[in-house]
């Protein structure tokens, strides 16, 4: 099993549609997750830090369910611009051990 | 405010050439990373540092060589470019490993490097 695995992609979603993705961990111990962005040929960038009982942020919500090792991020109302690659990040223990997922494309269309 | 610089943005080299990736960063963080993505896949840790003086190996650190003579540098150096290093490698930086906003990962713009 893979240490961080994300939901396969792409998903092509209609502007304004509700969307979701899940990332899940096999590391028990790991104790930080983040979604970040990243826009062809572009750096990832920060998108929420998800921890405890998760996050909201505008239309993104972020969720962490520890008993089931996964995460998962809701984007409510897509728009065109959210049309990007997101990137799960697990980190577990030291500076090493921070691992991306594969990524899960979206790409919202009109 | 700067963050983080990475140079080039492209390069594209012979089998068996060498050269250095340059990073800096001006936010003064601890941590800096260096990754490789190949297409479709997500980013692999070659090397990293902990602060100045201090390198270790990440999960593909083969053909590289690293340094951190100081806090806002952190150049990559391959030295036998081989095919198989064909990618994109981003520079990163975080202030810290804990839990936080210091975990935050900010990337440079990326290098394009292709072994031909």
């Amino acid at each position: 099993r893979k240490e961080v695995e994300q939901d396969p992609g792409p998903f092509n979603v209609p502007e304004g549609a509700t969307v979701a993705f899940n990332c899940t961990y096999s590391n028990s111990a790991s104790q930080s997750f983040f979604w970040y962005r990243q826009d062809c040929r572009k750096e990832p960038k920060l998108l929420m830090s998800v921890y405890s009982s998760g996050n909201e942020d505008g239309r993104f919500t972020a969720q962490l369910n520890r008993a089931s090792q996964y995460i998962s991020l809701l984007i409510r109302d897509s728009k065109l611009s959210d049309s990007a690659t997101y990137l799960c990040v697990v980190i577990t223990g030291t500076a090493s051990k921070l691992t991306f997922g594969t990524g899960t494309r979206l790409q919202v269309t009109l | 405010n700067a963050g983080v610089t990475q140079t080039p943005k492209f390069r594209i080299l012979k089998i068996g050439q060498s050269m250095t990736l340059q990073c800096t960063q001006d936010m003064n963080h601890n941590y800096m990373y260096w990754y490789r993505q190949d297409p479709g896949m997500g980013l692999k840790l070659i090397y990293y540092s902990v602060g100045a003086g201090i390198t270790d190996k990440g999960e593909v650190p083969n053909g590289y060589n690293v340094s951190r003579s100081t806090t806002e540098d952190f150049p990559l150096r391959l030295e036998l470019a081989a095919p198989s290093q064909t990618s994109v490698y981003f520079c990163a930086s975080s202030y810290s490993i804990g839990p936080g906003d210091n975990e935050k990962l900010f990337f440079g713009s990326g290098t394009q490097l292709s072994v031909l």
